[in-house]
């Protein structure tokens, strides 16, 4: 069966800090892989997404993921986060040819001004 | 303007009784989905559907239904069989790219209280 796991629940940064938040995932097919944002009171949003190629990843906001097949991760990140990422950020995965997608439990991000 | 529309946001139920709760989406998505939403536990899936008159189990399907007579409609209902119903319930739908499912598109939520 297909698992999320997001390692750190909780991370409270200062402003211009860089950010790494881990995604891994437990399935030994092909994988499409994103990335969502849960700001206060809005709707999740896609941050960014991958299906193949590039394992670089590029998102809105700043945002970046590298892909590591070997690890099975696909890592978000962010050079220097602003107080405006405080939010939760929420990794999913949907097995190539299925319409089921599964989330990790989130992580919730503070950035101190 | 596009997109897909929960109602109500707050919604207070007693216990035994039943709720529905509606979500419509004008994306003319294929795929409709109902999570649960619990702090630390992240989303949950309860039911999704790939076309009219199809749907599947989630994760924590019990003591929810649901109906897709409508491509555009996929209200879920929570029963009393359900034990601990409290939570925020997000609606989702997605398209199907080539071969595969593209990103999902999420609603604005129902905070349902049981009372």
């Amino acid at each position: 069966a297909q698992s999320v796991s997001q390692h750190n629940h909780h991370v409270i940064l200062s402003e211009a800090a860089s950010l790494e938040l881990g995604c891994n995932y437990s399935y030994g097919g092909t994988v499409n892989l994103f990335w969502y944002v849960q700001y206060p009171g809005q709707h999740l949003q896609l941050l960014l997404k991958y299906f193949s190629g590039d394992p670089l990843v590029k998102g809105i906001k700043g945002f970046e993921a590298e892909f590591i097949k070997s690890k099975f991760s696909l890592n978000l990140r962010k050079p220097s986060v602003q107080w405006s990422d405080t939010a939760e950020y929420f990794c999913a995965v949907n097995a190539e040819g299925t319409y089921k997608y599964i989330f990790g439990t989130g992580t919730r991000l503070k950035v101190l001004a | 303007d596009g997109g897909i529309t929960q109602s109500p946001k707050y919604l207070f139920r007693k216990e035994g009784q039943n709720v529905t709760l509606s979500c419509e989406q004008n994306l003319n998505h294929d795929a409709m989905y109902w999570y649960r939403q619990d702090p630390g536990q992240g989303l949950r899936l309860i039911y999704y559907s790939q076309i009219v008159n199809d749907f599947q189990k989630g994760d924590i399907a019990e003591g929810y239904s649901v109906s897709r007579e409508k491509k555009e409609s996929f209200p879920l209902t929570v029963t009393s069989a359900q034990k601990n119903p409290t939570a925020f319930y997000l609606c989702a739908s997605s398209i199907k790219g080539q071969g595969y499912y593209n990103e999902q598109f999420f609603g604005p939520g129902t905070r349902l209280t049981v009372l």
